[in-house]
């Protein structure tokens, strides 16, 4: 089993929907969780970092951690053509150095 | 002004020839990794250095051998290559333990 698993998609909405991504993990020790997004042909850039459990927003964009059921979500609100991208999510222990465990990445379309 | 820089940006070469990719940072960072990112997005780490010294090692043929001249550049050079080492190769950098990555745009190795 990987450490974090993550629904590959592909998943297309029109502009405007509300966009839910989301990931699960299997080691309970997870306290440092990451979203990135990644466009083709470029490396994959941060949107949010959170430490434990609750909501953090950002602009349109907010992140969710509910370490009793070891699940990650990342809601973009408003959804633009622009938000096309794979997304990915990280997360580390505090025991595992600066080692971090990606996600295979949600590729996300927005259609005008 | 490119924060994490990696060269070259694609890199087409035959098996069994010995090639090096360079990765520069200028945003003041202590930590550098080295990840491969295969045809389904997977990525995983494979080197983590901090202050030039290295910390994670993840199972990579010895074949990879990472060199940090310095703190802000982290060099791999692979030797003797084979078919199944065709992926792209982030290069990432942090500062400190747990903080989120930034990455590089990759680089594109294609074995023939």
């Amino acid at each position: 089993q990987k450490e974090v698993e993550q629904d590959p998609g592909p998943l297309s909405v029109p502009e405007g929907a509300i966009v839910s991504l989301n990931c699960t993990y299997s080691n309970s020790a997870f306290q440092y969780f990451m979203w990135y997004r990644q466009y083709s042909r470029k490396g994959p850039e941060l949107l949010m970092y959170t430490y434990s459990s609750g909501n953090k927003e950002d602009g349109r964009f907010t992140a969710q951690v509910d370490k009793s059921s070891k699940y990650i979500s990342l809601f973009i609100r408003d959804s633009q053509p622009s938000d096309s991208a794979t997304y990915l999510c990280a997360m580390s222990t505090p025991n595992t150095g600066n080692q971090f465990y990606f996600g295979t990445g949600t590729s996300l379309t927005v259609i005008p | 002004d490119t924060a994490v820089s990696q060269t070259p940006k694609y890199l087409v070469t035959q098996m069994g020839n010995d090639k090096s990719i360079k990765c520069e940072q200028n945003l003041g960072h202590d930590t550098m990794y080295w990840y491969k990112q295969d045809s389904k997005k997977f990525l995983k780490i494979m080197f983590s250095y901090n202050n030039k010294e290295l910390i994670i090692n993840e199972t990579v043929p010895n074949r990879f051998s990472p060199k940090s001249p310095d703190k802000a550049h982290l060099n791999l050079h692979i030797n003797s290559l084979e078919l199944g080492d065709s992926a792209v190769y982030f290069c990432a950098s942090s500062q400190g333990v747990h903080q989120p990555q930034h990455f590089g745009d990759g680089t594109r190795l294609s074995i023939l």
